[in-house]
């Protein structure tokens, strides 16, 4: 069975800071991997995904990385600012039809 | 604790036939639902939030009277793709936020294949 875990739980950190979460998980044969964003009370919101044949994918301020032999994925957030609190996830499965396995997330607060 | 189930777990229909996606909470109340959907390849797209007791709210660009979903229980929220067409199949997913847990936490189902000949 798929386990996925973040570390941090929970990240505080001053406006302007170079911030990376990290992602891992036990299973590497995995189909492809996503960073979500969660609001208070809101949906997720997909900001990266990494097929199983990628190294990383950006966005903006956003890059993730994906090392599948080590079981470990990145999200780097460049120059954070407030409005970057929230919770990110990371979620793999492991084929297109697999079930998805999420972690239980990490807390980002990034104060003005 | 905290199961989400989904029914049917793959369904195949012929266009123009509306299709019924269930999404229960097992052992928890939800009075908020949330429906995904994800293309081959593709990232989880966020469809629409669903409220117990009240109307649902949809993301931008997905059609309300396409994709008509009804939260009649704290258990229980259902998707139907009405007057199905090839372009709507696809992979959809529910998610559940437990009211007797504090924090954000979802609870996601096993997902539905629905493939529309």
């Amino acid at each position: 069975k798929q386990e996925v875990t973040q570390i941090p739980a929970a990240l505080s950190v001053p406006e302007g800071e170079n911030l990376v979460l990290n992602c891992s998980f036990t299973d590497s044969a995995i189909y492809n991997l996503q960073w979500f964003r969660q609001d208070p009370g809101k949906g997720l919101t997909s900001l990266l995904l990494i097929q199983s044949s990628q190294r990383e994918q950006t966005s903006g301020r956003l890059n993730a990385s994906l090392d599948k032999s080590s079981g470990r994925s990145t999200l780097y957030i460049a120059a954070s600012q407030p409005g970057d609190s929230a919770t990110y996830l990371c979620e793999n499965r492991g084929s297109t039809l697999g079930r998805l396995y999420f972690g239980r997330g990490t807390q980002l607060t990034v104060w003005p | 604790g905290a199961v989400v189930s989904q029914h049917p777990s793959r369904v195949i229909c012929k266009s123009g036939t509306s299709v019924k996606i269930e999404c229960r909470s097992l052992d928890f109340q939800a009075t908020t639902m949330f429906w995904y959907r994800q293309f081959p390849k593709k990232s989880l797209m966020l469809m629409a939030t669903s409220n117990e007791g009240s109307k649902a709210t949809y993301e931008q660009g997905v059609e309300k009277d396409k994709f008509l979903i009804n939260h009649a229980s704290l258990t229980l929220s259902t998707l139907t793709v009405t007057s199905a067409h090839p372009e709507d199949s696809s992979f959809y997913i529910c998610s559940a936020r437990d009211i007797g847990r504090e924090g954000n936490e979802q609870f996601f189902g096993p997902g539905t294949r629905l493939t529309v000949l």
